[in-house]
């Protein structure tokens, strides 16, 4: 079985670009969700999709957002980009989202912007 | 903002010894979860244990729960060079995300 396929795995934006980052979960997988990983903040939850809909939002501002496709992939968008944003994203697929489902992460995508 | 703490932020051990961790929290769980992640790449899943559990094992790894004091701990037995990593643990509270502590990191010297 394929892994959790995050694309593109290296990006480089100018300050006040957007981005749109891609995620494949594991096949027959149906939640996926986001996570930020900055050395200063660590692991941050950006927000989870089951069937196309937004179960929870982390606390991000609106230029975070997110979606999820009838085959279960999903895209993060990040506009108006801010030194900040600089980090690593993650991508985890579970196979409900339900409590005692263990979370398959993705290699991640590294987002640098200058 | 992270839901729980880990300790300590480093470790460094000989290989073949044991590598121990603690991670505290701060709100209710339905489980804790441990993952690993090699520098600065995806988290690899090492072991879920459910709020009703106090004790886990698998392979070399034992955690252990105890959510009277709202904490958890890793021990590592035997370790080796590969075993060198950053460990999180990652709380799931029945709201569809984990909650992630700060990380230990291990280096494992050969």
């Amino acid at each position: 079985k394929a892994g959790v396929t995050q694309t593109p795995r290296y990006l480089i934006k100018t300050r006040g670009q957007q981005v749109t980052l891609s995620c494949s979960p594991i096949s027959g997988h149906r939640s996926v969700s986001w996570y930020q990983q900055t050395p200063g903040q660590g692991l941050q939850f950006l927000f989870e999709y089951f069937s196309e809909t937004q179960r929870n939002k982390g606390n991000f501002p609106g230029r975070f957002s997110g979606r999820q496709f009838s085959n279960s992939r999903s895209e993060m968008n990040v506009s108006t980009l801010e030194l900040g944003d600089s980090a690593l994203y993650l991508c985890a697929s579970s196979s409900s989202g339900q409590p005692s489902t263990e979370a398959f992460f993705g290699q991640g995508t590294r987002l640098t912007v200058v | 903002s992270q839901q729980g703490e880990e300790d300590p932020q480093a470790l460094s051990i000989q290989e073949g010894e044991n590598a121990t961790m603690n991670c505290s929290y701060k709100t209710s769980i339905n489980n804790l979860q441990w993952y690993r992640q090699n520098s600065g790449r995806g988290l690899v899943h090492l072991i879920l244990i459910r709020s009703n559990e106090r004790e886990k094992h698998s392979g070399r790894l034992r955690v252990t729960l105890d959510t009277s004091k709202k904490s958890s701990s890793l021990l590592i037995t035997a370790s080796r060079a590969a075993d060198t990593a950053s460990y999180f643990c990652a709380t799931d509270a029945n709201d569809y995300k984990l909650s992630f502590g700060a990380g230990t990191t291990v280096t494992v010297r050969a």
